[in-house]
């Protein structure tokens, strides 16, 4: 149980074009979900958190308008990166929170990001 | 004080042997504690959760919390070359967030 996908894996896009990226729960309810950034050999780094029905609440100096965060439904959430740049290229990873177990976090596998 | 600590190593040890991966935490994480395990270019994958003081054993791994001390550890026994990773130790804090360490870079030397 617990599993948690993402789509796509990977992708590249074109300098000013926008990408989303989605993020399920398959056999669980999240009430909360996440999202984070890694780069190449550096931590996690948590950019926003996501809840149904609600606005989801960004990190400091995590741009909103440029992370656009919708938590659809109970199973669902998506990033979407407006206006990709080549800096914003990186390992995108959503975790989800299983609303019966305690503050347990499931990871997606992640999408890769490349801007060109 | 960082929020949650770790040494990043990275942390050599033989196979067979057991690997010891500790971490310290701040007064602002709270009761929850968790360690995953991230392979190179792979997301994090939950190992262990832990609530209480004591050790909470699963298979190979045992986890051990330490409230009065700030301390969590997890223990690995007869070390896999598999398990060569980075390890993840994490805490919730008030808000109920996990905040993550920045991960301790485990060698399991064949």
């Amino acid at each position: 149980g617990a599993v948690v996908s993402q789509h796509p894996s990977w992708v590249i896009c074109k300098s000013g074009t926008s990408v989303k990226i989605e993020c399920r729960s398959l056999d669980f309810q999240a009430t909360t979900m996440f999202w984070y950034r890694q780069f190449p050999k550096q931590s996690l780094m948590l950019m926003a958190t996501s809840n149904e029905g609600s606005k989801a609440t960004y990190e400091q100096g995590v741009e909103k308008d440029k992370f656009l965060i919708n938590h659809a439904s109970l199973t669902l959430s998506t990033l979407t990166v407006t206006s990709a740049h080549p800096e914003d290229s990186s390992f995108y990873i959503c975790s989800a929170r299983d609303a019966g177990l305690s503050y347990e976090q499931y990871f997606g596998p992640g999408t890769r990001l490349t801007v060109t | 004080q960082k929020e949650v600590e770790q040494n990043s190593g990275p942390l050599s040890v033989p196979e067979g042997a057991i690997a010891s991966l500790n971490c310290t935490y701040s007064d602002r994480v709270s009761q929850s504690f968790f360690w995953y395990r991230q392979y190179s270019g792979k997301s994090p994958e939950l190992i262990m959760s832990i609530y209480s003081n004591g050790d909470k054993e699963d298979g190979r791994f045992t986890a051990q919390l330490n409230k009065a001390s700030q301390y969590v550890s997890l223990l690995i026994r007869d070390s896999q070359p598999s398990d060569s990773a980075t390890y993840l130790c994490a805490g919730t804090n008030r808000d109920d967030k996990i905040i993550f360490g920045k991960g301790t870079r485990l060698h399991i030397l064949p």
